[in-house]
């Protein structure tokens, strides 16, 4: 199965101020999908990426506030802006793997204060 | 949006004894896959069922996936503290994406 590197593995950061995900996969994939896991609760997805075209957001998350970029087939970001302490979580990449599931990337935990 | 519900939230109990999980929805699944994410990790599959009435077992976890492919649990025999961790369960409805579960931390005691 996808190797995926995610980076940074953590980071505390002011509020007001941006900060960028990066997701690198060891193979070439259609989509990469966006997670967010708030304490000790479930993953909720944020949206999908595909190469070569827009973001596809979900309900109750917009692109002003979470841009992603999908440079080529092995590569994505996620930029949490203008964050507050509400964005506090992990942010998850991650890959569909078929019969073998989603493989996920080891997550990035925010801090906002 | 589809919803699965997973039970107990939290679970702890004490190592070698047996447990088991639950994940229901109201919604068909067309497919259904566990989850187990340890702290600091992202979440990890153990297993994928798609018939009804399925059983698949994975050395002390057995997975069964409910006959009118609604509702799914996975057991545990002689829970080890290797097991510690969050079990996801997510399901796919049709060709939508996949919806994971609300989540049940698992804590083996020594």
């Amino acid at each position: 199965s996808a190797v995926i590197s995610q980076k940074p593995s953590r980071d505390i950061c002011q509020r007001g101020t941006s900060l960028t995900i990066q997701c690198q996969v060891d193979s070439q994939v259609t989509m990469m999908f966006w997670y967010r896991q708030q304490p000790g609760q479930s993953l909720t997805l944020i949206a999908t990426a595909n190469q070569g075209s827009e973001a596809t957001y979900e309900s109750g998350f917009v692109i002003d506030k979470f841009p992603i970029s999908r440079p080529n087939l092995t590569f994505s970001t996620l930029t949490v802006s203008n964050m507050s302490p509400e964005d506090s979580s992990i942010y998850l990449c991650s890959v569909s793997q078929g019969n073998y599931g989603y493989t996920f990337g080891s997550g990035t935990r925010l801090t906002v204060v | 949006t589809q919803l699965l519900e997973q039970s107990p939230q939290f679970l702890s109990i004490q190592e070698g004894e047996n447990l088991t999980v639950y994940c229901n929805s109201s919604s068909v699944f067309s497919s259904l896959q566990w989850y187990r994410q340890e702290p600091g990790e992202g979440p990890v599959l153990l297993v994928t069922v798609v018939t009804g009435g399925e059983v698949k077992k994975l050395k002390r976890l057995t997975f069964q996936f409910g006959d009118a492919r609604k509702d799914s649990s996975l057991h545990i025999t002689a829970a080890q503290p290797g097991d510690t961790g969050l079990y996801l369960c997510a399901g796919r409805f049709g060709n939508e994406k996949l919806t994971f579960g609300t989540g049940t931390r698992l804590t083996i005691i020594p």
